[in-house]
């Protein structure tokens, strides 16, 4: 079994600023890992997923996420914030393992709130 | 662009009912999901489908049953609605896309229950 821990419930942020949020996990398998958003009365919508390779991830919206196997860690980050990024954003894990098909398991969520 | 539908977008209905939570996709996924979505924005799988008739619990117990009968159609049913309901309700599908690759789930804008 996986979990997810979003250490920030919420985050304020001026606009213009660096953002980042987040998020560490626990497997006793190997893992992937995404990152979620969802805006006020909305499903969520994929921002970014590590499957393997290269540790540094890019994403939609300007987004980028670091894989830190070590540390067992997938923080997001932005470097500079619009006020269209206040959302949730979730981080989720799958089991890497094909026989353990696609079910996720989410953090939280963080609340980032972009002040002007 | 994610074609996946859930009706209705709010539901407010009293104790005791009987509700279907509708959800549909256009993709041809042959995988469906339910998640629970508490107030505090935690998110919990509670049903999943990897095929036509075929329905597993997910990892949050619910009362509610699923039932998938169509490729493009997972509808979610209490047969007795209660208050300890109340929650936001999203739908998900993916579709497995080979060895070596991973599905992304694709989210609809959710049900948002309310049980007086």
């Amino acid at each position: 079994a996986q979990s997810v821990t979003q250490l920030d419930s919420q985050v304020p942020v001026f606009e213009e600023a660096p953002v980042e949020l987040r998020c560490n996990y626990s497997s006793s398998v190997s893992v992937y890992l995404f990152w979620y958003v969802q805006y006020p009365n909305q499903g969520l919508q994929l921002l970014l997923k590590y499957l393997s390779g290269s540790t540094l991830v890019k994403g939609i919206n300007g987004f980028e996420a670091e894989f830190n196997k070590s540390q067992t860690s997938f923080h997001l980050r932005k470097p500079s914030v619009h006020i269209s990024d206040t959302a949730e954003y979730f981080c989720a894990v799958s089991d890497a393992r094909r026989a353990a098909g696609n079910k996720l398991t989410f953090g939280g969520g963080t609340r980032v709130l972009v002040k002007p | 662009e994610a074609d996946i539908y859930q009706t209705p977008r709010y539901l407010v209905i009293g104790t005791g009912k009987k509700i279907t939570l509708e959800c549909s996709q256009t993709m041809g996924h042959d995988k469906m999901y339910w998640y629970q979505q508490d107030p505090g924005m935690e998110l919990h799988l509670i049903h999943y489908s990897y095929g036509v008739n075929s329905t597993e619990k997910g990892d949050l117990s619910s009362e509610s049953t699923v039932s998938r009968i169509r490729t493009e159609h997972f509808p979610l049913t209490l047969e007795s609605a209660r208050p300890s309901h109340t929650s936001q309700y999203l739908c998900a599908s993916s579709a497995f896309k080979g060895p070596g690759a991973r599905d992304e789930q694709f989210f609809g804008p959710g049900t948002r229950l309310t049980v007086l």
